[in-house]
């Protein structure tokens, strides 16, 4: 079956480093997705890994371990604008383009 | 402006009233999209379409039906709503099924009483 897990809830402070991981397994793989969703908006688009390596992007990074079903996002420099939910996304490689989303990941960044 | 709209952005409606949320998209997309999102189980897929009259069943398909007659629009439509849809709904597009990024619609927040 599908799997994407993920911590429902974090809190950080202001300034700091937040890691938030995401752990999949699904029967195939076609590239993982990070995305950020404001409470009652949409989601962005943040990130996308299909490498095993790091990927960075400004404040935020990326990381994808495809032997270990392991991807973590790095957010540096924690402004308070950064509370949002962050959701793990996978593209299964028979999918056609199709996402599974994780449960998302609410983080709170306190000052 | 590149976006993906959607309409109405809040319904309150009854029980077996057949109705119908559109979407359109303005970046000449081909794959588009719809999820529902509801607390504690995330987004998950309800229909999605390749191209033109091609669409295909996602992960939460029944009580929907969708349409997509013209490359930009990708109508959801309840014909029987039940309570158990009452949900946040998103339609989303990409430029092609292989494309990294999805854009999403502001959302659709409908209450079946």
């Amino acid at each position: 079956g599908q799997n994407i897990d993920q911590p429902t809830e974090m809190t950080a402070t202001e300034g700091a480093i937040v890691q938030i991981n995401c752990t999949y397994q699904t029967s195939g793989f076609n590239g993982l997705f990070w995305y950020q969703q404001h409470a009652g908006e949409a989601p962005t688009f943040l990130s996308y890994n299909v490498l095993d390596g790091l990927e960075e992007k400004g404040r935020f990074s990326s990381f994808l371990s495809r032997s270990k079903g392991y991807s973590y996002l790095l957010l540096k420099e924690l402004q308070m604008k950064d509370s949002a939910s962050y959701l793990c996304a996978v593209r299964d490689r028979g999918s056609q383009g199709n996402l599974i989303f994780g449960k998302g990941t609410k983080l709170s960044v306190k000052p | 402006e590149a976006q993906v709209t959607q309409n109405p952005r809040y319904l309150i409606t009854v029980t077996g009233k057949k109705l119908t949320v559109t979407c359109s998209q303005n970046m000449n997309h081909e794959y588009m999209s719809w999820y529902r999102q509801d607390p504690g189980l995330g987004l998950r897929q309800i229909y999605y379409s390749m191209n033109v009259e091609v669409t295909d069943k996602g992960d939460v398909p029944e009580g929907y039906k969708v349409s997509r007659k013209e490359k930009r629009n990708f109508p959801l439509i309840l014909e029987s709503p039940s309570p158990n849809q009452t949900s946040l709904y998103f339609c989303a597009s990409s430029r092609d099924p292989s494309y990294n990024e999805q854009f999403f619609g502001p959302g659709t927040r409908l209450t079946v009483l």
